[in-house]
């Protein structure tokens, strides 16, 4: 069954509104928890680490304004894009792995993001 | 900087036939390799591989690390349309997270 839940699935919103994207990992705890955004027909693209209790770490190019990441418990990672815009329109995948360096890292279902 | 490498990145093949699918990777502190499919949404887990010559195997999928050419691959036997996906190979060096490769995208046709 699945170990990362993702929700939502889908969602569709107006420009200059902001959606929040949740990423839960189910019956273990996750201290780090990965966010992925993915273009048609590219490969993932990592854009930040979430780490339980501290702040996130973005990668080069990545808005942290933009893209706010909040890791409160050991259990949810939530992704809020801010004032979203139809070039944010995109696939964003969420990971993380059980605890221990050799764990094989486990993917949200996704969110199929699509500003209007 | 790290990167791994995949190769093909498409091809179609007929119903049947068997394909390889080809990593390279250069990683610090290499640890593991995973292989993942990746379909309409999010990748699917398929094998993680750490040490060399030994071939993990899952129904008609099976996969093989070699640790000092920095190499894996990946068969499929008998393939099938359902075996349609982007198969995405990923180095882990356990601290950060995981180098993707671009992908290979199978077809499968009739």
């Amino acid at each position: 069954g699945a170990v990362v839940s993702q929700h939502p699935s889908r969602v569709i919103c107006k420009s200059g509104t902001s959606v929040k994207i949740e990423c839960r990992s189910l019956d273990f705890q996750a201290t780090t928890m990965f966010w992925y955004r993915q273009f048609p027909k590219q490969s993932l693209m990592l854009m930040a680490t979430s780490n339980e209790g501290s702040k996130a770490t973005y990668e080069q190019g990545v808005e942290k304004d933009k893209f706010l990441i909040n890791h409160a418990s050991l259990t949810l990672s939530t992704l809020t894009v801010t004032s979203a815009h139809p070039e944010d329109s995109s696939f964003y995948i969420c990971s993380a792995n059980r605890q221990g360096l050799d764990s094989p890292l486990h993917f949200g279902n996704g969110t199929r993001l699509t500003v209007t | 900087e790290d990167k791994v490498v995949q190769s093909p990145l498409s091809l179609v093949v007929h119903e049947g036939d068997t394909v390889t699918l080809n990593c390279s990777y250069e990683v610090t502190n290499f640890r593991s390799l995973l292989w993942y499919k990746q379909e309409k949404k999010a990748p699917t887990f398929l094998f993680m591989l750490t040490s060399s010559g030994i071939e993990k195997k899952s129904g008609r999928l099976s996969s093989i690390l070699d640790k000092k050419e920095l190499f894996s691959i990946l068969n499929i036997t008998a393939t099938q349309t359902g075996d349609s996906a982007v198969y995405l190979c990923a180095g882990n060096s356990g601290n950060t997270p995981l180098v993707f490769g671009k992908g290979t995208r199978l077809s499968v046709i009739a």
